[in-house]
């Protein structure tokens, strides 16, 4: 199947700093992609979908302004975590589609904010 | 009630033995069908599409019925390694991707 890489793999930071998490579709191109949010023992939840060359759409009740989208390229969309706080540590896992609408996902990314 | 619904489990069963999971969903509208599984502290990986004519893929049996809004998932023979959380993913489509995952069923093999 297709493959989908993310980095980092594992981040730990500060409490009010900001972490980008970068996802790359590696042998197809994406015009849209996906971002999740996986809390222990829990589902994924859908965070925002994210459209090559224009604005993420978000799911109700994720905030915009704190977790930016930005999908520059059919190869690459990334997250970043604006001001993190210990809530938000969880494992966030990108997604792309590939071809008829199957979805190839990242091997996610571990936050722990201190 | 969640638009995707799945027994939680865990499912204990001993190799060898054949097991079957359900995923129920709400939107009957949506589009197409599919099992992922996900090992702990994994991300999920492609199972298999589900078909309204039903697919088999070796050990494992996917089923859609329409009209009863459920998916099925059989694995015959099991083994060690199928202990993981099978998850139903249901896509609502309407003019765009839109993918609702259910909360998972946890299966432990035994040996």
């Amino acid at each position: 199947g297709a493959v989908v890489s993310q980095h980092p793999s594992r981040v730990i930071c500060k409490s009010g700093t900001s972490v980008k998490i970068e996802c790359r579709s590696l042998d197809f191109q994406a015009t849209t992609m996906f971002w999740y949010r996986q809390f222990p023992k829990q589902s994924l939840m859908l965070m925002a979908t994210s459209n090559e060359g224009s604005k993420a759409t978000y799911e109700q009740g994720v905030e915009k302004d704190k977790f930016l989208i930005n999908h520059a390229s059919l190869t690459l969309s990334t997250l970043t975590v604006t001001s993190a706080h210990p809530e938000d540590s969880s494992f966030y896992i990108c997604s792309a589609i590939e071809g008829s609408q199957t979805q190839y996902f990242g091997p996610g990314t571990r936050l722990l904010v201190l | 009630r969640k638009e995707v619904e799945q027994d939680p489990g865990p499912f204990n069963v001993p190799e060898g033995a054949t097991v079957a999971f359900n995923c129920t969903y709400s939107n009957s509208a949506s589009q197409s069908f599919f099992w992922y599984r996900q090992d702990c502290r994994k991300e999920p990986k492609l199972l298999m599409s589900v078909y309204s004519s039903g697919n088999e893929d070796g050990r494992f049996t996917a089923q859609l019925n329409r009209a009863s809004q459920y998916i099925s998932l059989l694995i015959r023979d099991s083994k060690l390694s199928d202990s993981a959380t099978y998850l139903c993913v249901v896509n609502r489509g309407n003019y765009g991707q839109n993918f609702v995952f259910g909360p998972g069923t946890r299966l432990s093999v035994l040996p």
